[in-house]
């Protein structure tokens, strides 16, 4: 399996605090995301990144902010907690296969989210 | 990116091939299609991509048509374990980040 943790991987906060969620990768690839994911829904991409501060928006970015100091850690900011983001965020690393030209995608274990 | 189209739901019994269809009818040349899988409460799992020729590897076969329009992703002796949401997904390989765009998937359930 991939190097990736994410932590915390369960957390219940209040409307309106700050929440970080960490992704930490051990593969050294370039390319890191954060997803959300809700009941009926597939992943929505949040942010990524494709470099140690080189980070841009997904489809589902409003309320989110996203840092990458250092090519393992791609941190996620909810910069005041609101019921909506409610959900398990997953985080994912790439980076392309010389062998086979593509950019396969490994996802770490999920963090739950509850904003009360 | 192309859009996909898949069966909601499906069954398969133990220890038979399930096989998973996916329309992509306006895929485009340079797109390559993926099959990720999600078993409950896990993160997604890659499991194979292709281009243009049938692709296999360890977990499955990609059987894509001559048109490129869709493609079958093959579980030659399902389990209970691969019982999970399959994700079918197209994308252009390169760029600046390999952005995928899940669907909601085909529900496989594996039964004894």
């Amino acid at each position: 399996d991939a190097g990736i943790t994410q932590s915390p991987r369960h957390k219940v906060t209040e409307t309106g605090t700050p929440v970080t969620l960490r992704c930490h990768q051990t593969e050294n690839h370039r390319y890191m995301y954060w997803y959300r994911q809700d009941p009926g829904h597939g992943l929505r991409l949040i942010h990524y990144s494709y470099g140690v501060k080189d980070t841009d928006k997904g489809e589902v970015s409003d309320g989110y902010s996203v840092s990458r100091s250092k090519t393992e850690d791609f941190l996620l900011t909810l910069e005041s907690a609101t019921s909506s983001q409610t959900s398990v965020y997953f985080c994912a690393i790439s980076e392309q296969n010389q062998a086979s030209y593509g950019y396969e995608q490994y996802f770490g274990p999920g963090t739950r989210l509850t904003v009360t | 990116d192309a859009k996909t189209t898949q069966p909601p739901s499906m069954d398969c019994a133990e220890g038979r091939a399930a096989n998973l269809p996916c329309n992509h009818s306006t895929i485009s040349g340079n797109e390559y299609v993926y099959w990720y899988r999600q078993i409950h409460s896990q993160g997604p799992q890659y499991i194979i991509h292709g281009l243009k020729n049938n692709e296999t590897n360890e977990m499955a076969s990609l059987i894509i048509t001559e048109d490129r329009k869709s493609s079958t992703l093959i579980l030659p002796h399902a389990t209970l374990r691969d019982t999970a949401v399959y994700y079918c997904i197209v994308r252009v390989a390169g760029g600046t980040a390999s952005k995928l765009t899940f669907g909601t998937g085909t529900r496989l359930q594996v039964t004894l």
